[in-house]
This record gives C-alpha cells, sequence and structure tokens, in this order.
C-alpha cells in the first residue's frame, strides 16, 4: 500500500550535531506529519506540514516539503540525548483520510 | 492534558480467547484508528473510524473486528486470539479534514498471546 519510505533507516551521531532524516512517497498528499516514539511507547506528533506549504519550524525542528520531487526533510539542530528515538513519516494521501507509517529512521545521539 | 488512553499496558491472553482492547479519547476528534506494530513491518492499520458507528479496513483487518458506539471510544476486538497476534497495539485519534493538527497516539497495549 501506498506509504512514506524513510531514509536512512539508521543514524547515529554526536550530541550538539545536526540530524536529517528524509522521506519519500509516490503519490499526491494532503499533507505529510512527522512523529517520534520513543522506545515502547506510543508516537508523539512532531511537526504537520501542509502540501501548499514548503517550510516549517518549531523549536530546533525543520520540516521541507519538496511536491514536485514527492520528499520531505526532517532536521533536528543541535541534537541531544533526549532525542534518542524513532522517526517516522506518515504523508495523508489525497482521497484517504489516514495516515500510512513507514518503517521509519531510527536516530541514536551518542554523548 | 488532551489525551489518549488504552486501557492496558500490557495483556497476557490465551490462544482462542476473545480480547478487548479499549481505546478512549477525550479530545471530540472524529477520526480514531488502530495500528499494530511489529520488528521489521512498521505501523499497519488495522481500522480506522470516520464518525460513530462507522467503520473501515485497514490494510491488515483479519482476524479483527471494530466497535465505535459512542464517539470517544473505539474498541478492538480479537474474535478468538492467535499467536500471530502477539504484537504491540497502537489506538490513534484525529480531527479530520481542515481541522487535522496530526494524530494523537496512546501508550500502547503490548499484547502476548500464549
Amino acid at each position: 500500500s501506498q506509504q512514506g519510505e524513510e531514509d536512512p533507516q539508521a543514524l547515529s551521531i554526536q550530541e550538539g550535531e545536526n540530524a536529517t532524516m528524509n522521506c519519500s512517497y509516490k503519490t499526491s498528499i494532503n499533507n505529510l506529519q512527522w512523529y517520534r516514539q520513543n522506545s515502547g511507547r506510543g508516537l508523539v506528533h512532531l511537526i504537520l506540514i501542509r502540501s501548499n506549504e514548503r517550510e516549517k519550524h518549531s523549536g530546533r525542528l525543520r520540516v521541507t516539503l519538496d511536491t514536485s520531487k514527492k520528499s520531505s526533510s526532517l532536521l533536528i539542530t543541535a541534537s541531544r540525548a533526549a532525542d534518542t528515538a524513532s522517526y517516522f513519516c506518515a504523508p495523508e494521501f489525497q482521497g484517504a483520510q489516514k495516515l500510512v507509517f513507514g518503517q521509519g529512521t531510527r536516530l541514536t545521539i551518542n554523548p | 492534558d488532551v489525551k489518549v488512553t488504552q486501557s492496558s499496558r500490557y495483556l497476557v491472553k490465551r490462544t482462542g480467547e476473545k480480547v478487548f482492547l479499549e481505546c478512549v479519547q477525550d479530545m471530540d476528534h472524529e477520526n480514531m484508528f488502530w495500528y499494530r506494530q511489529d520488528p521489521g513491518l512498521g505501523l499497519r492499520l488495522i481500522y480506522f473510524s470516520y464518525d460513530v458507528k462507522m467503520k473501515e479496513k485497514g490494510d491488515i483487518p483479519e482476524g479483527y473486528s471494530v466497535s465505535r458506539e459512542k464517539k470517544e471510544r473505539f474498541s478492538l476486538i480479537l474474535e478468538s486470539a492467535s499467536t500471530n497476534q502477539t504484537s504491540m497495539y497502537l489506538c490513534a485519534s484525529s480531527f479530520s479534514g481542515a481541522r487535522m493538527r496530526g494524530y494523537t497516539f496512546g501508550s500502547g497495549t503490548r499484547l502476548t498471546v500464549v
């Protein structure tokens, strides 16, 4: 079925560095959402970017959306140990009132 | 603090039992969803509901049913639990359309079927 595909599958960086995760999808969207999941817990919504938006910020998070390339990226600046988690992108495809999640990017921040 | 509450954090059931997983939200959301999450497979949508008494099949509905008699409550039912239904189950809710602000997830129920 349709879903966003995150890249890379795993990312390990040093505390203080920036982390960039990418998401690609195949058909037109209403919006695209990013979520974080700490180990064994539910997902937490981070940012929603609508199809007519190109960039959105929330604190240390920056999300971009390129609908012509059908791709999005999540940038976490000045990473902290607490950012260690799995990150999921979830496009809401046109005509579908539901989100389909990929397998996520597992981010590890090393102290 | 708005939230989605799942009735159990951990659950152990026997093969063949009928299992009810309950989910309650206090945000007056129209949409509610049940996902299961398994290593290497990510989150997969089981069922969702746009409104009271409405339900739609997701990607993996086999072996499950749902009930939404009230707006705030969405129940997932395993009619006859099997070991391949051992998983983490996640409930979520959201507004729809222009009011969409993202999904709110519960903390999850880790179900083990023995």
